[in-house]
């Protein structure tokens, strides 16, 4: 089975930097998804790395140590819209599918 | 491509009675999931299908629930009889391949009372 941990809920400033992490226990690793899924709407596809290293997106980064079964979201020069959960996702290939962690509800303070 | 279609966008119904939601997964995609969320269990996955076929149902809570998908446009997840327990908001989502990015629909909200 897969077992897929990262916090439940974080607090950060307008204009700052926060990094959320995810570790994962799998096999057949095919990927790691990041999801993002403001409230009452649908969760939408953010990042996907598959091979270690940092992916970087505008404002968004995303990092993978597949040796450490481990990985992290970092958002940066936070804005009020950034509020909303983000969701790990471990892709499976004996599984054929991808599991969800449980999110992370990241709350952006004026 | 308009993207996963599901309806009804609300469904309230009263305890007992039949409730089906539908889904339309994006065209090309060989994959399709539902999932239920709810604050209490998060997001949940209920059943897949690759081309049609359900792989994996053990996410199914019990026999009152069931998935099928008829043809490579279309799937339907039938709760029969609904319960309180059940109202939550279900998902379905569709990717190329099972393990690859998913997109999902707008969600169905159930209410049953």
């Amino acid at each position: 089975g897969q077992n897929i941990d990262q916090p439940t809920e974080m607090t950060a400033t307008e204009g700052a930097i926060v990094q959320i992490n995810c570790t994962y226990q799998t096999s057949g690793f095919n990927g790691l998804f990041w999801y993002q899924q403001h409230a009452g709407e649908a969760p939408t596809f953010l990042s996907y790395n598959v091979l270690d290293g940092l992916e970087e997106k505008g404002r968004f980064s995303s990092f993978l140590s597949r040796s450490k079964g481990y990985s992290y979201l970092l958002l940066k020069e936070l804005q009020m819209k950034d509020s909303a959960s983000y969701l790990c996702a471990v892709g499976n290939t004996n599984a054929g599918k991808s599991t969800f962690g449980d999110g992370t509800t990241l709350t952006v303070k004026p | 491509d308009a993207g996963v279609i599901q309806s009804p966008r609300h469904e309230v119904t009263e305890m007992g009675q039949e409730v089906t939601l539908r889904c339309k997964p994006i065209s090309g995609h060989n994959s399709l999931f539902w999932y239920r969320q709810t604050m209490m269990r998060g997001l949940e996955l209920l059943i897949y299908f690759n081309n049609n076929v359900p792989i994996d149902d053990s996410g199914m809570p019990e026999d009152r629930f069931s998935a099928k998908m008829p043809n490579a446009s279309f799937s339907t997840l039938k709760i029969q009889p609904s319960e309180p327990r059940d109202s939550a908001v279900y998902f379905c989502a569709s990717s190329f391949i099972g393990f690859t990015e998913a997109f999902f629909g707008q969600g169905t909200r159930l209410t049953v009372v």
